[in-house]
């Protein structure tokens, strides 16, 4: 079954210092997300990303955060300098058409701690 | 407002107890999706399952069991016989066809089923 890859599972990073979470969407997906979780916390909405280019963004993701698609696989999440508040489990999905009624595929989610 | 409601934060039960998780949502949709995800204690999302507005059928898949009501806004997963392997973290979800982009969690009930 076709999976969302996420690289790395889990880093590590100095209060300050920039990071750049990795993702590959499904191949025929068109749609791709982020989504954050805090230790112990509820799942909240980041960004959406569609035709490179932001769709949707959330409060949360102010000017330290950047999504990007490089090339035809990789979607990336860029935070900039990272607090210690980012620390949390960073999930990425992606979906093959924007509607509701289709399900998210998520990854396996890195876990960022910044220390 | 919270959109997804679990008011259940922890739940205990002793290996094949049957257990209700709650899910009470909030839209102004008349269109919109209903989700199930379980969060093991290795962290990623798995997906359990999608239940749209229009469809009030219950679904038993197994010993999972889904009980949709428009009327109460509820949308209650229950698990029979449970076992060990269900303990996690289990996060209702809803998707509204008007913001069709982003998942609005609920905060998840921890389970924890006792051998």
């Amino acid at each position: 079954e076709p999976e969302v890859t996420q690289t790395p599972s889990h880093q590590v990073t100095q209060m300050g210092q920039e990071v750049i979470l990795r993702c590959v969407p499904i191949s025929n997906h068109l749609y791709f997300y982020w989504y954050r979780q805090i230790l112990g916390q509820k799942v909240e909405f980041l960004v959406s990303f569609y035709n490179n280019e932001i769709s949707e963004k959330s409060e949360i993701f102010d000017d330290q955060f950047s999504v990007e698609r490089p090339d035809g696989s990789n979607f990336t999440l860029k935070i900039r300098s990272t607090k210690l508040e980012d620390s949390a489990m960073y999930f990425c999905a992606s979906k093959v058409g924007g509607a509701s009624n289709y399900g998210y595929t998520f990854g396996s989610g890195t876990r960022l701690t910044v220390v | 407002a919270q959109k997804v409601t679990q008011a259940q934060t922890e739940i205990s039960v002793v290996e094949k107890e049957d257990v209700t998780l709650d899910c009470v949502y909030e839209t102004r949709d008349t269109t919109y999706y209903l989700f199930w995800y379980k969060q093991p204690p290795s962290g990623e999302l798995v997906f359990l399952i999608r239940r749209n507005s229009f469809d009030e059928q219950n679904e038993i898949s197994g010993r999972y069991s889904w009980n949709f009501q428009k009327s109460t806004s509820s949308f209650n997963f229950t698990i029979t016989a449970s076992q060990v392997v269900d303990s996690a973290v289990y996060f209702c979800a809803l998707s509204e066809a008007n913001t069709g982009n982003q998942f609005y969690f609920g905060t998840g009930t921890s389970l924890t089923v006792i051998p």
